[in-house]
């Protein structure tokens, strides 16, 4: 089976840092990524993890453990426009190839 | 083309009507994927095309639901006879291939009266 978890919301103030986490239980793993989605809009991405450790990319850092089926994205220097759900989703090997699930999203609030 | 192209965008038909969705994927991208968001909820997975395999159809809720890609390229989502919990916003991704990240079109927002 497939589950991946977040949290449903986050509230934080402008400028402060926020972690986002997620927990997934696949039934194979070929990478995780995180998208963000704007009210309205598509999901674009923001990062991508296959092995163990941090990946830093600006403001936004995303962090796996495999072995805890684990993942945090961590937003620093809050801008209002961070205000937005973001998503994780897990890479799954399945029959006719390597489809990609997503959780729920975790819907950020930034306040000033 | 520049990036992934759906149509229509907005969609409202009777309960009980055919329809399809169109998607156009970036040019050279292997990989396509349907998927389906309800207001406020996440991706719901639906179907998954990668290159000459056999779709991954898992994900479809009922019969009612078909896809196809055509030489590799277009794909068309199909649901017949809609029924009112068929409302949502249909999202088509690529990419490049299985390895790649997605790219999304803007959506088919679906709504059945």
């Amino acid at each position: 089976g497939q589950n991946i978890d977040q949290p449903t919301e986050m509230t934080a103030t402008e400028g402060a840092i926020v972690q986002i986490n997620c927990t997934y239980q696949t039934s194979g793993f070929n990478g995780l990524f995180w998208y963000q989605q704007h009210a309205g809009e598509a999901p674009t991405f923001l990062s991508y993890n296959v092995l163990d450790g941090l990946e830093e990319k600006g403001r936004f850092s995303s962090f796996l453990s495999r072995s805890k089926g684990y993942s945090y994205l961590l937003l620093k220097e809050l801008q209002m426009k961070d205000s937005a759900s973001y998503l994780c989703a897990v890479r799954d090997p399945g029959a006719g190839g390597f489809k990609t699930i997503f959780g729920a999203g975790t819907r950020l609030f930034v306040k000033a | 083309g520049a990036g992934v192209s759906q149509s229509p965008s907005n969609k409202v038909t009777e309960k009980g009507k055919d329809v399809e969705l169109r998607c156009d994927p970036i040019s050279g991208h292997t990989a396509l994927y349907w998927y389906r968001q309800s207001l406020g909820q996440g991706l719901e997975f639906l179907i998954y095309f990668q290159g000459n395999s056999a779709p991954d159809k898992s994900g479809l809720p009922s019969d009612r639901f078909s896809a196809e890609r055509t030489g590799g390229s277009v794909s068309t989502l199909t649901i017949q006879r809609t029924q009112q919990e068929d409302s949502a916003v249909y999202l088509c991704a690529s990419s490049q291939d299985h390895t790649g990240e997605l790219f999304f079109g803007e959506g088919s927002r679906l709504t059945v009266l």
